[in-house]
């Protein structure tokens, strides 16, 4: 079955520091692969996705990921955090084939940005 | 509509009762997923509907849980005989098709059992 672990629960990270957290998946094959975010009272908002191709995917407000298949991660970067991404993110992985098209999600990672 | 909205944003309800959960999926999308979010844990699959095909209940935790989607579109979630560890955010997506193309997320509905 598959499986996503995201190891750090809470990450504190000051306004203007680079970011990454981390995201482990266990899959048989190359997933397909999503971070999502979620602020306080609100659903979630897709920050990027990784189907194929580059490894180095580009996603909204400045998010990047990298996927290295050999370390099963995808790991979401950002070069230089704003006090408005203090929110949870979640990764997620889905399958490439087959019926089943639900997402399995990581039990999430909260950021909080200190000023 | 713009987005994917659900109703009620919140409800508590006593043990014991039933509660209907609603989804509105954006227009024109063919896939809908119901999730559960419990305090500080990840989003537990709960189903999936797919066009006309018969949904995938696979994540549904007891018989207490059911859900339909009507005419392709709106979907209810209705739990039967809520107990206090149904309390949790139900989260409703929306995507065009089924084949993992970019699920859209719904605000949820906060469900207390009291």
């Amino acid at each position: 079955a598959q499986s996503v672990t995201q190891p750090d629960i809470h990450i504190t990270v000051s306004e203007g520091a680079s970011l990454e957290l981390r995201c482990n998946y266990s899959y048989g094959a190359t997933p397909y692969l999503f971070w999502y975010v979620q602020s306080p009272g609100q659903g979630l908002q897709l920050l990027l996705k990784y189907f194929s191709g580059d490894t180095l995917v580009q996603g909204i407000k400045g998010f990047e990921a990298e996927f290295k298949r050999s370390q099963s991660s995808f790991n979401l970067r950002k070069p230089s955090v704003h006090w408005s991404d203090a929110a949870e993110y979640f990764c997620a992985v889905g399958p490439l084939s087959g019926s089943a098209r639900q997402l399995t999600f990581g039990s999430g990672t909260q950021l909080t940005v200190l000023p | 509509g713009a987005g994917v909205s659900q109703s009620p944003s919140n409800k508590v309800t006593e043990k014991g009762k039933d509660v209907e959960l609603r989804c509105d999926p954006i227009s024109g999308h063919t896939a809908l997923y119901w999730y559960r979010q419990s305090l500080g844990q990840g989003l537990e699959f709960l189903i999936y509907f797919q066009g006309n095909s018969a949904p995938d209940k696979s994540g549904l935790p007891s018989d207490r849980f059911s859900a339909e989607r009507t005419g392709g579109s709106v979907s209810t979630l209705t739990i039967q005989r809520t107990q206090q560890e149904d309390s949790a955010v139900y989260l409703c997506a929306s995507s065009r098709t089924g084949s993992n193309t970019e699920a859209f997320f719904g605000q949820g509905t906060r469900l207390t059992v009291v």
